[in-house]
């Protein structure tokens, strides 16, 4: 069975510093690969999202994330962030049909 | 526009008392699950179903049971309610194969 591990519980950053969260998954043979975004009290949505193709993936917002077979890593970047990007993060790899979460990342963001 | 909605939004219940989440979507999606969000451990699967009279147990469904009776509703029911299904309960759903998941805005439980 598919495994995702979030490197990082807490990461407070600057406004407008660039980021980095950290998400490793268990190697398989195809997968798919996902981030969603979880604002305060709210249901989670997705953010980007690794099929095929290019491995750099991009959202509408900014944030970017690499598909790296090699490290099995998608790690997801901003190069500068926003008080609102304060939120909690979760990556997730797909696995017979079913997404499989790491344990969340929470982007703290100082002004 | 296609949505999915889950009751109660927060429900606080007694030790031992049945309780039931309700799960409603008008995507027209096959796959629905419920997952559960705890501090430390993200999100826990713990029923999934495939198609209506399909279900499938998760990593963490004891204690839980699900029915798909049609397309649109996957109602939770925790049988005997216990302090650690305290918890926030999420539904989703999704057309199936690469297709992301859709997500309800969460139902709070506390059992006292």
């Amino acid at each position: 069975a598919q495994s995702v591990t979030q490197l990082d519980s807490q990461v407070p950053v600057f406004e407008e510093a660039p980021v980095e969260l950290r998400c490793n998954y268990s190697s398989s043979v195809s997968v798919y690969l996902f981030w969603y975004v979880q604002y305060p009290n709210q249901g989670l949505q997705l953010l980007l999202k690794y099929l095929s193709g290019s491995t750099l993936v991009e959202s509408i917002n900014g944030f970017e994330a690499e598909f790296n077979k090699s490290q099995t890593s998608f790690h997801l970047r901003k190069p500068s962030v926003h008080i609102s990007d304060t939120a909690e993060y979760f990556c997730a790899v797909k696995d017979t049909g079913k997404l499989i979460f790491g344990q969340g990342t929470t982007l703290q963001v100082k002004p | 526009d296609a949505e999915i909605t889950q009751s109660p939004r927060h429900k606080i219940t007694e030790t031992g008392r049945q309780v039931t989440l309700a799960c409603h979507q008008t995507w027209n999606h096959n796959n629905m699950f419920w997952y559960r969000q705890d501090l430390g451990h993200g999100l826990r699967l713990i029923h999934y179903s495939y198609g209506v009279q399909d279900t499938n147990k998760g990593e963490v469904s004891d204690g839980y049971s699900v029915s798909r009776s049609n397309t649109e509703d996957l109602p939770l029911t925790l049988e005997s309610a216990a302090s650690s299904q305290t918890s926030v309960y999420f539904c989703a759903s999704s057309v199936g194969g690469a297709g992301e998941l859709f997500f309800g805005e969460g139902s709070r439980l506390t059992v006292l």
